[in-house]
């Protein structure tokens, strides 16, 4: 069964600072990978995916995310944070449920990130 | 407008009440999927589907039911036997195996 694991429920960085959140997974095929942002009470925006190809992906607001296969991480930088950046953010693995009939959609806890002026 | 409504936006509950929450998409669709958010366990997978009158358990079903009956649709009831209801629930669709797209949530508490 897949699973993804965020290192870190919470981060902290200063304004301007780089920003690192990480995510590994573990799938049985290669996955599609995603990364989302959530504001309070809201539901949750897509930042960024990786599905085929190039393993470097951008996203929004200035983020980027690497696939690595080799360490099955797909790690979430920016670098250099706003104040805006301040949400939880989630990522995020699809890939077929254990029947093979459909795609399961697993997220991990999500990391909490804190900007500080 | 496309998108996906969920209503109510807060809802409250009794104990040993059903409750429904509704979750419509007008995005053409075929898959749904119901989560729960709860501080500090990140969503987790209620039910899901891929197509009309098909659904599957995910990793928290026991007290929940849903139904498919048009693809615009996908209703949760949080029945008596979900015996900590209080969470915040997102449902979210997906074409395939792309990007889910999500509704603005349902906060359900307990009084």
């Amino acid at each position: 069964a897949q699973s993804v694991t965020q290192l870190g429920s919470h981060v902290s960085v200063s304004e301007g600072a780089l920003v690192l959140l990480r995510c590994n997974y573990s799938s049985s095929v290669p996955p599609y990978l995603f990364w989302y942002v959530q504001y309070p009470n809201q539901g949750l925006q897509l930042l960024l995916k990786y599905t085929t190809g190039a393993t470097l992906v951008k996203g929004i607001n200035g983020f980027e995310a690497e696939f690595k296969k080799s360490e099955t991480s797909f790690h979430l930088t920016k670098p250099s944070a706003h104040m805006s950046d301040a949400a939880e953010y989630f990522c995020a693995v699809s890939d077929l449920n254990s029947g093979g009939s459909n795609y399961k959609l697993t997220f991990g806890k999500g990391t909490l990130l804190t900007v500080n002026p | 407008d496309g998108g996906i409504t969920q209503s109510p936006k807060y809802l409250f509950r009794k104990e040993g009440q059903n409750v429904t929450l509704s979750c419509e998409q007008n995005l053409n669709h075929d898959a749904m999927y119901w989560y729960r958010q709860d501080p500090g366990q990140g969503l987790r997978l209620i039910y899901y589907s891929q197509i009309v009158n098909d659904f599957q358990k995910g990793d928290i079903a026991e007290g929940y039911s849903v139904s498919r009956e048009k693809k615009e649709s996908f209703p949760l009831t949080v029945t008596s036997a979900q015996k900590n209801p209080t969470a915040f629930y997102l449902c979210a669709t997906a074409r395939g195996n792309t990007e889910a797209f999500f509704g603005q949530g349902t906060r359900l508490t307990v009084v």
